[in-house]
């Protein structure tokens, strides 16, 4: 079945990067995404990945792919106050409609 | 390009109460989904429309909840005799449809059944 894991937790210092991990259970998955939740709102998509592609970056966020371990990073350099959020990584599922399939989130906290 | 629309922004009923939602998507998207959100988890998919078709469910979504999008635009999302264990964030997403399927969340409808 279809599955996406991620550590619940992440704190940075501001300023330093931060790297979120996630892995995935569906090897036909074409592409990834990492979205992006702040309290009470909905989720904002931040960047995604085709598979076949390894690394992807844009602006601040460098995304890694290892389809071969179905790992998933995401990196933050020069972690700001304002990246302080819940990060869902989420594949496209091969079964059914295309619907994307979550993590359960990666609470990241930035301080001083 | 306004966004997705979602009302009401919260709702408090009562156990065994019906609600309904609305979601207004991206007015080119023809794709649209709801998903359903508890505390300390991730979205999960409840169901799909293709304009007005209804073409997956998921079996999440019991006899009690039914999801209409009509003339392919706007979309509701009933729950009748709400239950506690309906209280969630319910999430409305659009989509234009292209391979690389890029979702576009609303802010959602937080629901409390009490």
């Amino acid at each position: 079945g279809e599955d996406v894991e991620q550590s619940l937790f992440l704190s940075v210092r501001e300023g330093d990067s931060s790297v979120i991990n996630c892995t995935y259970t569906d090897s036909s998955s074409t592409y990834l995404y990492w979205y992006k939740q702040e309290p009470g709102a909905g989720l904002q998509l931040l960047t995604y990945i085709f598979s076949n592609m390894d690394m992807k970056q844009d602006q601040r966020l460098t995304v890694l792919l290892n389809k071969k371990d179905k790992h998933l990073s995401l990196r933050i350099a020069d972690t700001q106050t304002g990246d302080s959020a819940i990060y869902f990584c989420a594949e496209r599922g091969s079964g059914g409609y295309n619907k994307l399939i979550f993590g359960a989130g990666t609470r990241l906290a930035v301080h001083p | 390009d306004t966004g997705v629309s979602q009302n009401p922004r919260h709702k408090i009923t009562k156990r065994g109460q019906n609600v309904t939602f609305r979601c207004d998507p991206i007015s080119e998207h023809n794709r649209l989904y709801w998903y359903r959100q508890t505390l300390g988890q991730g979205p999960e998919f409840l169901t799909y429309f293709q304009n007005e078709a209804q073409l997956e469910k998921s079996r999440l979504l019991s006899d009690r909840f039914s999801a209409e999008r009509p003339k392919g635009s706007f979309s509701t999302l009933e729950i009748q005799r709400t239950e506690q264990g309906d209280s969630a964030m319910y999430l409305c997403a659009s989509s234009r449809g292209q391979s690389n399927e890029k979702l576009f969340f609303g802010s959602g409808t937080q629901l409390s059944v009490l």
